[in-house]
């Protein structure tokens, strides 16, 4: 248990589908991302948001758009996604400052299947 | 295109060995570096970080960085079979994003 809880773990949905992933912490961090993991990739940075504004936006294409209404909740809706967004998408927080953003604690991650 | 270099492995090492996993970046203005394990299946999980050039020990664990050459690394003395699973290096670019490798897969043979 991280204290980083992702819902739901496994998703299977359509393109023209509208679904959303879920992520809370409660670390009392500042900081939470979205990555994407999938198979012989490196982990891909997605979104970070910090006290709730997104400073980064690693240029995702707009069916996947993020949420962050507090610093323990972050969303990410998907839309008219594309099979080869099937993927390993992992919720991370840590602190705000400093080296102390590298020290990242994931959640178990939500494994999406696009049709 | 700032990256982290990985060799993807499989490292195959024997029960009780010194496993010794490698990571280049090409960021210069990298200064902090992390070491994940992820089981399969499972999410990363921090193992070590190093902030500063030289050797740094936890346990079994030692963590090496050579800013200079670019490199760093990761000793993982007495090898168990529960060590099996991917090491990700990650560093920490100059506006505080983690840049992930690819992952080295370690296999610990009893």
């Amino acid at each position: 248990e991280t204290g980083v809880t992702q819902t739901p773990r496994h998703l299977v949905m359509g393109m023209t589908n509208k679904k959303s992933l879920k992520c809370e912490q409660h670390l009392g961090h500042n900081a939470m991302y979205w990555y994407k993991q999938s198979a012989k990739k490196p982990l891909e940075l997605m979104f970070v948001y910090s006290l709730e504004e997104r400073v980064e936006n690693n240029s995702v294409p707009s069916r996947f758009s993020p949420e962050c209404p507090n610093s323990s909740h972050l969303f990410l809706h998907l839309h008219t996604l594309q099979p080869e967004d099937s993927a390993l998408y992992l919720c991370a927080s840590s602190r705000t400052s400093g080296s102390g953003t590298g020290e990242l604690f994931f959640g178990e991650g939500s494994r999406l299947t696009v049709l | 295109q700032k990256e982290v270099e990985q060799n993807s492995g499989p490292l195959s090492v024997p029960e009780g060995a010194i496993a010794s996993l490698n990571c280049t970046y090409s960021d210069r203005g990298s200064q902090s570096f992390f070491w994940y394990r992820q089981y399969s299946g499972k999410s990363p999980e921090l193992i070590m970080s190093i902030y500063s050039n030289g050797d740094k020990e936890d346990g079994r664990f030692t963590a090496q960085l050579n800013k200079a050459s670019q490199y760093v690394s990761l000793l993982i003395r007495d090898s168990q079979p529960s060590d099996s699973a991917t090491y990700l290096c990650g560093g920490l670019d100059s506006s505080y994003k983690l840049i992930f490798g690819s992952g080295t897969r370690l296999l610990v043979r009893p």
